[in-house]
């Protein structure tokens, strides 16, 4: 088990730029998650996957948000058109079986600045 | 709406002395909650956990209560460490569709030596 992990840690790009985030769950968990953290704040549910399906995606910030989990098993984020209010941690999380009563797991989560 | 909350944004003890950390939630449909521990420039990382038919629940160094009558939870961290401290999230989750967790603000944990 070596948790759940999420690359690049850091990305700094310049506005109207396109970002995509990578997460690797922990391998035999069926939900991935992702969540974005600004400074001060806890962490804020975007979406989350159940093997390659996307179960809940009305909670993304925008339409220039989307994720995807094409195999069940890694996901990306994909961030268009980038605005500095873009800026935060984007946390990525797993679980086996549902959130509810199913420990989820958070990565370290990758840092966006926006320029 | 109705959401998770913290009582206290920052809280000092005494290195070797116990914590208490406490959140109040508002949903009453929530089901399950969690503490995690979020270090400076690192991911949450689960504490402990505890149901809803539950109302205490232990583990090393650490115990939850559950309160549901007045929708209260509490951390309590027994003889603290440097290492302790930390920026402590309580997080729920009400079932439904949506099955993501609810964060509270979050309480700042400053262990003094």
């Amino acid at each position: 088990d070596t948790g759940v992990s999420q690359d690049p840690r850091h990305k700094i790009t310049k506005r109207g730029q396109n970002v995509t985030f990578r997460c690797d769950p922990i391998s035999e968990h069926n939900r991935l998650y992702w969540y974005r953290q600004t400074l001060g704040q806890g962490p804020e549910f975007l979406t989350y996957f159940q093997n390659e399906a996307q179960l809940e995606k009305s909670r993304l910030l925008s339409n220039r948000f989307s994720a995807e989990r094409p195999k069940g098993s890694f996901s990306t984020l994909e961030i268009q058109r980038t605005e500095q209010g873009d800026s935060a941690m984007y946390l990525c999380a797993s679980s086996y079986g549902p959130g509810s009563g199913n420990t989820i797991y958070f990565g370290e989560g990758s840092w966006l600045t926006v320029v | 709406g109705e959401s998770v909350g913290l009582h206290l944004p920052t809280l000092s003890v005494q290195e070797g002395d116990n914590s208490i950390i406490n959140c109040a939630y508002s949903n009453s449909a929530s089901d399950y909650f969690i503490w995690y521990k979020q270090e400076s420039g690192k991911g949450p990382q689960f504490i402990i956990d505890i149901r809803s038919n539950m109302d205490k629940r232990q583990g090393q160094r650490v115990t939850v209560l559950l309160n549901k009558t007045v929708k209260h939870l509490s951390l309590q961290i027994a003889a603290t460490q440097p290492g302790d401290s930390a920026v402590y999230f309580c997080a729920e989750n009400s079932g439904g569709g949506a099955d993501g967790l609810t964060f509270g603000k979050g309480t700042h944990l400053i262990i003094q030596p």
